[in-house]
């Protein structure tokens, strides 16, 4: 089944303790995302990659860095969290860059930091 | 700038009555796409529909349909005889040439 494998899908953490939420797709795709949900601010992206070892940053990276080594894997890293990072967090996978791909989602990581 | 305006924070219905999602969007792309995306209480995405900017077609599916008017930016969402398994955040999105950009969604209740 093609699709986006995102873990774990809840996770309670303490400020400042490094964490890494995976990411991996089966679906050969291209380009992948991070995005976060926050109440009335719909989904924000936090990273993407086009490809391998091809990152940038999206709306709102700070606080988050990203690795891409291997084409299906795309893992979100917080290397000192903060409770203001608690959220929904959704990876996504498209083909590639071109107007016409949807995202496919994971289905999501529910991150709380105290 | 905000790129995708879904105005309607939250809606509610009762059951079997007809609703309408907005979405208005901006770009200064020609060829763009736009998207809907439901979120249902369990969490998870699922895509709903695709739209590209030079088919202004109108789509239906079910009871679902799709009202796309490029000279409003306008890309809006009707349920028709909504039922409580609609009950979801929807999520309206433009693909352009630098990316997908979603809107803050709008939360959908239908009471039985």
């Amino acid at each position: 089944e093609a699709q986006v494998t995102q873990n774990p899908r809840y996770l309670i953490t303490v400020t400042g303790k490094k964490l890494t939420v995976t990411c991996s797709q089966n679906m050969n795709h291209e380009y992948m995302s991070w995005y976060r949900q926050d109440p009335g601010l719909g989904l924000r992206q936090i990273y993407y990659s086009m490809n391998v070892e091809v990152t940038d940053k999206g709306d709102v990276p700070e606080g988050y860095k990203v690795s891409r080594k291997e084409k299906r894997n795309f893992p979100l890293i917080l290397e000192s969290p903060s409770p203001n990072q608690t959220s929904l967090y959704f990876c996504a996978s498209r083909p590639g860059v071109g107007t016409s791909y949807g995202y496919t989602f994971g289905s999501g990581t529910r991150l709380t930091v105290v | 700038a905000q790129k995708v305006t879904q105005a309607q924070t939250e809606i509610s219905v009762v059951e079997k009555e007809d609703v309408t999602l907005d979405c208005v969007y901006e770009t200064r792309d020609t060829t763009y796409y736009l998207f809907w995306y439901k979120q249902p209480p369990s969490g998870e995405l699922v895509f709903l529909i695709r739209r590209n900017s030079f088919d202004e077609q109108n789509e239906i599916s079910g009871r679902y349909s799709w009202n796309f008017q490029k000279s409003t930016s306008s890309f809006n969402f009707t349920i028709t005889a909504s039922q409580v398994v609609d009950s979801a955040v929807y999520f309206c999105a433009l693909s352009e040439s630098s990316d997908m950009r979603f809107g803050a969604g709008t939360r959908l209740t239908v009471k039985p």
